[in-house]
């Protein structure tokens, strides 16, 4: 999606090395959501952020949200092969009507 | 599992043909979505409900498209006259308002 934009596109780490995932939207955010997809199958929700400056993490994942920036990181420290996997982000853009954009996901690989 | 189910999870199909797709989402949500997602993109919002009635629908969704949710819990999404273009994973969601929203596993569909 052009509305939101992640980036890198695709990141290959070594095992046990930390990595970011960026997420920015080019209009107002109403909540962010990230998800994790592996190929072919359908998106498991990782985290939900709804207010500037919040940090959640869940085992090993941080996120992060800026609202100022209209943005949105994932941080996962010491990957693993598990980690493996497509990163999207999700947003409620522009309305608070509750369908979301998706950005086009981050494609993941832990070399162990 | 996330408790959403998805029916059938591929589907094969001759162009011309007509096909409906089943979800299922966990029996407390009161909103249901649907998405489209082609390899390499995140999902693409088609349309949503909140209990039976139809609150949006994308542009994306060409008079071929339509979907039910009649009495509130399963919905259907049917496709006239595929064509290739169709070709793509549909994925179904379900929320409760304003919450994140938990995915099916998706149906592949193949439009030959």
């Amino acid at each position: 999606s052009q509305e939101l934009e992640q980036s890198p596109q695709s990141l290959i780490v070594q095992e046990g090395k930390n990595l970011t995932i960026n997420c920015t939207s080019s209009k107002t955010l109403y909540g962010l959501y990230w998800y994790k997809q592996k190929y072919g199958e359908g998106l498991i929700f990782l985290m939900m952020l709804q207010k500037g400056g919040e940090e959640k993490s869940h085992e090993k994942i941080t996120a992060k949200l800026d609202e100022k920036k209209q943005q949105s990181s994932l941080h996962i420290t010491a990957s693993q092969p598990s980690h493996a996997g497509i990163y999207l982000c999700g947003a409620d853009i522009g309305t608070n009507a509750g369908k979301s954009t998706f950005g086009d996901g981050t494609t993941l690989t832990v070399k162990p | 599992d996330t408790g959403v189910s998805q029916n059938p999870r591929h589907k094969i199909t001759k162009r011309g043909q007509n096909v409906t797709f089943r979800c299922d989402p966990i029996s407390e949500h009161n909103r249901l979505y649907w998405y489209r997602q082609t390899l390499g993109q995140g999902p693409e919002f088609l349309t949503y409900f909140q209990n039976e009635a139809q609150l949006e629908k994308s542009r994306l969704l060409s008079d071929r498209f339509s979907a039910e949710r009649p009495k509130g819990s399963f919905s259907t999404l049917e496709i006239q006259r595929t064509e290739q273009g169709d070709s793509a994973m549909y994925l179904c969601a379900s929320s409760q308002r304003y919450n994140e929203q938990f995915f099916g596993p998706g149906t592949r569909l193949t439009v030959l």
